[in-house]
């Protein structure tokens, strides 16, 4: 079964670094999605891709963060001069369609800023 | 914003009864409605996904309803089971993007 992949699992950084996290969707898929959890707390949007543009950000995703799709398989996540409230796990999701299908998220990465 | 509120944080089932989980939005009903399941430190996986002009929705154990009239949507599992245990995310489908509620999470006593 076609799956979303994310690397890596578990990433630790100091407080003002930088960080990339990858994925790699579902090959067919046309849309994709970065979320995060904060512990405890719910699964929340941060930005809509397609077409090799952002479609859509929530106020969350501000100039500390930047996607890219560097090649036909991977999508990226930046997180510049990264804060302890960054820390949650960050899920990538992708999708056949805009809406009204599912989407396939990856098991996420945890990020620690310390 | 658009707000969605599910039931309990946390409810506790017998095992072989039914479980009901609440879903409650304000402002403008979706197209589509969807129910993930999430178990701790995974990502959320789909269930079912309901249209705005379908009133019930099946699948094996699980049902899904949808009333755009009262804002609401209950997501049942008949006959549980102890591997039902986990946090239930109610998700609005709208546009670019989902938008989860806070989960409730489940637990099927054996």
């Amino acid at each position: 079964e076609p799956e979303v992949t994310q690397t890596p699992s578990h990433q630790v950084t100091q407080m003002g670094q930088e960080v990339i996290l990858r994925c790699v969707p579902i090959s067919n898929h046309l849309y994709f999605y970065w979320y995060r959890q904060i512990l405890g707390q719910k699964v929340e949007f941060l930005v809509s891709f397609y077409n090799n543009e952002i479609s859509e950000k929530s106020e969350i995703f501000d100039d500390q963060f930047s996607v890219e799709r560097p090649d036909g398989s991977n999508f990226t996540l930046k997180i510049r001069s990264t804060k302890l409230e960054d820390s949650a796990m960050y899920f990538c999701a992708s999708s056949e369609a805009q809406s009204g299908t599912e989407a396939f998220f990856g098991q996420g990465t945890r990020l620690t800023v310390v | 914003s658009q707000k969605i509120e599910q039931n309990s944080e946390a409810l506790n089932i017998q095992e072989g009864k039914t479980a009901t989980l609440t879903c409650n939005y304000t402002n403008y009903s979706p197209a589509y409605l969807q129910w993930y399941r999430q178990d701790p430190g995974r990502g959320p996986v789909f269930l079912l996904l309901i249209r705005e002009n379908e009133k019930e929705k099946r699948k094996e154990r699980l049902k899904v309803t949808f009333d755009t009239t009262l804002k609401q949507s209950l997501f049942h599992i008949t006959a549980s089971q102890p591997a039902d245990s986990a946090t239930y995310l109610c998700a609005l489908d709208r546009d670019d993007k989902i938008i989860f509620g806070k989960g409730t999470r489940l637990h099927i006593l054996p």
